[in-house]
């Protein structure tokens, strides 16, 4: 396995209140990703980064925010987290874009967050 | 936005029966690859295909990519209980520089 932790991997947390979630690497890959997974949804992006302080909105982006300061750390925030984002985050690496084509991604061992 | 569906949700097989999973994409894709998720665990990479038509093999596992590059299939030959887990396909787009995932096909086995 790709050389990626989450922490926390557990979290339950109450409406309202700020969430941050850390995703670390040590593979030096350039990109990172976070998603979401939920039954019957399969796995939607949230967020990406394709470099230091460079970041991009997925398909499910509202509620969240994210940072790179490092190329090794992408943290992912809910600022006010709701019941609705009760769900498995997972984060995902991969090393390059070839010409046209995404890399191959290798994922985190997920966290899973509660919103009470 | 670009979407891929994927069907069947759920399939349950008996042990040695084969199994397929088909993937469709409202835009011509530039590559799809598929994953695997054992229950309780993380998605794995199992293969990319890029060119049109083409048709790679893993051991029992085969792996198809459309002539337009709008679809892409799964098959697996006469199952066993280490196969069983949730299979996604996820596509890009053109120039899109993200996958977007289908919703997965959950595969269990009666051994």
């Amino acid at each position: 396995d790709a050389g990626i932790t989450q922490s926390p991997r557990h979290k339950v947390t109450e409406t309202g209140t700020p969430v941050t979630l850390r995703c670390h690497q040590t593979e030096n890959h350039r990109y990172m990703y976070w998603y979401r997974q939920d039954p019957g949804h399969g796995l939607r992006l949230i967020h990406y980064s394709y470099g230091v302080k460079d970041t991009d909105k997925g398909e499910v982006s509202d509620g969240y925010s994210v940072s790179r300061s490092k190329t090794e750390d992408f943290l992912l925030t809910l600022e006010s987290a709701t019941s609705s984002q009760t769900s498995v985050y997972f984060c995902a690496i991969s090393e390059a874009m070839r010409t046209g084509v995404t890399d191959t991604q290798y994922f985190g061992p997920g966290t899973r967050l509660t919103v009470l | 936005g670009q979407q891929v569906m994927q069907i069947p949700q759920y399939q349950h097989v008996q042990e040695g029966e084969d199994f397929t999973t088909y993937c469709n994409s409202s835009t011509t894709l530039s590559n799809i690859q598929w994953y695997k998720q054992r229950p309780g665990g993380h998605p794995v990479f199992l293969i990319q295909l890029v060119k049109s038509g083409e048709v790679k093999k893993q051991k029992r596992l085969t792996f198809q990519f459309g002539e337009a590059k709008k679809n892409s299939s799964l098959h697996i030959t006469a199952t066993q209980t280490t196969d069983v887990g949730t299979y996604f396909c996820a596509g890009e787009g053109q120039g899109a520089q993200k996958l977007v995932f289908g919703q997965g096909t959950r595969l269990t086995i009666n051994p």
